[in-house]
């Protein structure tokens, strides 16, 4: 089935401990994104990844840091995260051609105490 | 730059009722336009795209979305809901000269009783 997963699903932590989201993509995109969700704001992109090897601020990058070593994944990374990183992510996938549909995952629900 | 902005952020709706929500944009460029749907903890589902050609568009589940224009709207419609509509609904707008980057709006949340 083709799917993008992220892992874990929902995650509490305190403020300052680093911690990575995992997202993984098995139809071979190159096209991969981060967005998070909050109330009233809709989805605001933070990273985004033409390919591997190439990754590109979206338009809430501050706190965040991703990779692309591996076509399949694209991690997010917060290596100190504050309480105002709580939020709803969501990781998406498309293929590189401007008119495809982006596929996205479940989400990771993340509460920084 | 682009926005998006659904004019509405809650609708309330009995079922077998019509619904019709609103979404206007601004861009400078020329765009594709998306409506997506989020069930209750799920992640966002594709409901339907304006690429070009016809300006109606037929989605998933007896959606549909007109595309203006002249009044850049994108508004999105189903004749008769259901219990299962309940669902928050976003619109979103992508630059055809962009790869991939969605600007989204707040999203309106949908609301069937019966």
């Amino acid at each position: 089935e083709a799917q993008v997963t992220q892992n874990p699903r929902y995650l509490i932590t305190v403020t300052g401990k680093k911690l990575t989201v995992t997202c993984s993509q098995n139809m071979n995109h190159e096209y991969m994104s981060w967005y998070r969700q909050d109330p009233g704001l809709g989805l605001r992109q933070i990273y985004y990844s033409m390919n591997v090897e190439v990754t590109d601020k979206g338009d809430v990058p501050e706190g965040y840091k991703v990779s692309r070593k591996e076509k399949r994944n694209f991690p997010l990374i917060l290596e100190s995260p504050s309480p105002n990183q709580t939020s709803l992510y969501f990781c998406a996938s498309k293929r590189r051609d401007r008119r495809d549909t982006q596929y996205f995952g479940p989400g990771t629900r993340l509460t920084v105490l | 730059a682009q926005s998006v902005t659904q004019l509405d952020s809650q609708v309330p709706v009995f079922e077998e009722a019509p619904v019709e929500l609103r979404c206007n944009y601004s861009s400078s460029v020329s765009v594709y336009l998306f409506w997506y749907v989020q069930y209750p903890n799920q992640g966002l589902q594709l409901l339907l795209k304006y690429l070009s050609g016809s300006t109606l568009v037929k989605g998933i589940n007896g959606f549909e979305a007109e595309f203006n224009k002249s009044q850049t709207s994108f508004h999105l419609r189903k004749p008769s809901v259901h219990i299962s509509d309940t669902a928050e609904y976003f619109c979103a707008v992508s630059q055809t000269d962009s790869w991939g980057k969605l600007q989204f709006g707040a999203g309106t949340q949908v609301v069937v009783t019966p």
